[in-house]
């Protein structure tokens, strides 16, 4: 049981670079999260998906995509990377069914730094 | 709209010191709060919670009560450990939205031996 991975675990790009960040989750979890986590700014919701089929806009939208691939699957893209994407970035899933749970389970997490 | 404030870091302690992270929140209606730890290169995972006021969260030592008339969640512990050296982030959710998690800053804590 792993839980929620991501791949890759570090991620250096140049601007205008394009790359997609890769989450799963084992638990059969109903909802995914994207963050980012920025020194002092704790973690900020950029997209979410509450089922499969959906996906929502969350505080950070702007200059991402996601796509939700399968119920285990969220990925995350950006298309055009720009220095203010450096950060890490976290996936997330949380069972949605009944009965449902506040809880999210967090994935290791993809350092990106784009130059 | 709803937002968590939190001790600002880095917090520095010797081994087997009394631990308080102060936490308040603003929120419509009544949210459950979190407190979630952060190890030294993995993702976040769940150290307690409390749904309703007056609960105490409990985890591995680490105690917080949910005090809605001061609306606040601060995190105790009475004799921290090197083990426990971590990011702690307070977060809240409201009931009608658990997608919508307010995550505060994170306070750093380092316990030295």
């Amino acid at each position: 049981n792993a839980g929620v991975t991501q791949t890759p675990k570090f991620q250096v790009l140049k601007t205008g670079q394009s790359m997609t960040l890769q989450c799963a989750q084992d638990m059969n979890h109903n909802s995914m999260y994207w963050y980012r986590q920025d020194p002092g700014m704790g973690l900020r919701l950029i997209y979410y998906s509450a089922s499969e089929g959906t996906t929502d806009k969350g505080e950070v939208p702007n200059g991402y995509n996601v796509s939700r691939l399968n119920k285990r699957e969220f990925s995350l893209r950006l298309e055009s990377a720009a220095p203010s994407q450096t950060s890490v970035y976290f996936c997330a899933s949380r069972r949605r069914e009944l009965p449902p749970t506040d809880t999210q389970y967090f994935g290791p997490g993809t350092r990106l730094t784009v130059l | 709209g709803n937002s968590v404030t939190q001790m600002e870091g880095p917090v520095t302690l010797s081994e087997e010191a009394f631990l308080t992270i102060n936490c308040t929140y603003t929120a419509t209606g009544y949210p459950s709060l979190f407190w979630y730890v952060q190890y030294p290169g993995e993702g976040l995972q769940l150290l307690l919670k409390a749904t309703k006021a007056d609960d105490k969260g409990s985890n591995k030592g680490f105690e917080a009560t949910y005090r809605k008339e001061t609306t606040s969640f601060h995190l105790e512990k009475g004799s921290v450990q090197v083990s426990d050296s971590a990011v702690y982030f307070c977060a809240l959710s409201v009931k009608t939205s658990y997608d919508k998690v307010i995550f505060g800053p994170g306070t750093s804590l380092s316990v030295i031996p």
